[in-house]
C-alpha cells in the first residue's frame, strides 16, 4: 500500500522560504506525477505544481515565479520550495501522486494517494 | 478556459439521490476526477476516469460526463457522505500543463 509521508517547517516569517518534503513508501516512483496542493483556511484546493521521475516539472502560473519542485529518486522523495512567503501563503499543504493518460477520445488525470497535510503559517 | 465551476452548496435527504456538477471547457476533453474531503482530513479520491471507483469507495458513488459538464452522483446518500466535494481536471489548452480544481461543493445530508 503506497503511503506518502510529508514534513517541513510549520511557522515562517514573511519573506522566508517554505520548504516541505514528501517521502514515498511502498510503491514505484516512476511513471507518476508527484504533486503539491494547498488549501488556505476555509477555502478550496489549489494545485501548486508537479514533477515526474525524470525531473520534468509543471507549475501553476500564479505561483511559478516563486515555486521550485525537485525530486530525489535515490531517496524516493520530492520537495517543494516556495520563496518570499506572505500571509497569503498560510495553508495546509498536501503532497499527492498523480496519474495521467488517455482513452480513445478523452484524457484522464487524477490524484489517488495523498499525504496527511502539513499546516504552514506565515506570521511576523 | 481552465476554470472549473461547482455549486457552493447542495443538500440531500438521507437515503435520497444527489448530483453534484462541475462545469468547464477542459471537461470536453478530460474526464473529471472527484475528491471527498471531511473536516480536518486530506481529500480522498472517489471517482476517476470514465466512471471508476478506487478500492474501498462504496458503489453508491458514480460519475458521468456530457459536453462541458461532469457529474458526481450519490445514490442513497448516507450521513457519512456529508463532506466537501471537489472536481479536478487539467487545463486542456497549452499542452495540458496545469491541473485545476473546482471551487468545491459542500454537501449536507438532512
Amino acid at each position: 500500500q503506497l503511503q506518502l509521508q510529508q514534513w517541513g517547517a510549520g511557522l515562517l516569517k514573511p519573506s522566508e522560504t517554505l520548504s516541505l518534503t514528501c517521502a514515498v513508501y511502498g510503491g514505484s516512483f516512476s511513471g507518476y506525477y508527484w504533486s503539491w496542493i494547498r488549501q488556505p483556511p476555509g477555502k478550496g484546493l489549489e494545485w501548486i505544481g508537479e514533477i515526474n521521475h525524470s525531473g520534468s516539472t509543471n507549475y501553476n502560473p500564479s505561483l511559478k515565479s516563486r515555486v521550485t519542485i525537485s525530486i530525489h529518486t535515490s531517496k524516493n522523495q520530492f520537495s517543494l520550495k516556495l520563496s518570499s512567503v506572505t500571509a497569503a501563503d498560510t495553508a495546509v499543504y498536501y503532497c499527492a501522486r498523480g496519474q495521467r493518460g488517455s482513452y480513445v477520445y478523452y484524457y484522464y488525470y487524477y490524484m489517488d494517494v495523498w499525504g496527511k497535510g502539513t499546516t504552514v503559517t506565515v506570521s511576523s | 478556459s481552465s476554470e472549473l465551476t461547482q455549486d457552493p452548496a447542495v443538500s440531500v435527504a438521507l437515503g435520497q439521490t444527489v448530483r453534484i456538477t462541475c462545469q468547464g471547457d477542459s471537461l470536453r476533453g478530460y474526464y473529471a476526477s472527484w475528491y471527498q474531503q471531511k473536516p480536518g482530513q486530506a481529500p480522498v479520491l472517489v471517482i476517476y476516469g470514465e466512471n471508476n471507483r478506487p478500492s474501498g469507495i462504496p458503489d453508491r458513488f458514480s460519475g458521468s460526463s456530457s459536453g462541458n459538464t461532469a457529474s458526481l452522483t450519490i445514490t442513497g446518500a448516507q450521513a457519512e457522505d456529508e463532506a466537501d466535494y471537489y472536481c479536478n481536471s487539467r487545463d486542456s489548452s497549452g499542452n495540458h500543463l496545469r491541473a485545476v480544481f473546482g471551487g468545491g461543493t459542500q454537501l449536507t445530508v438532512l
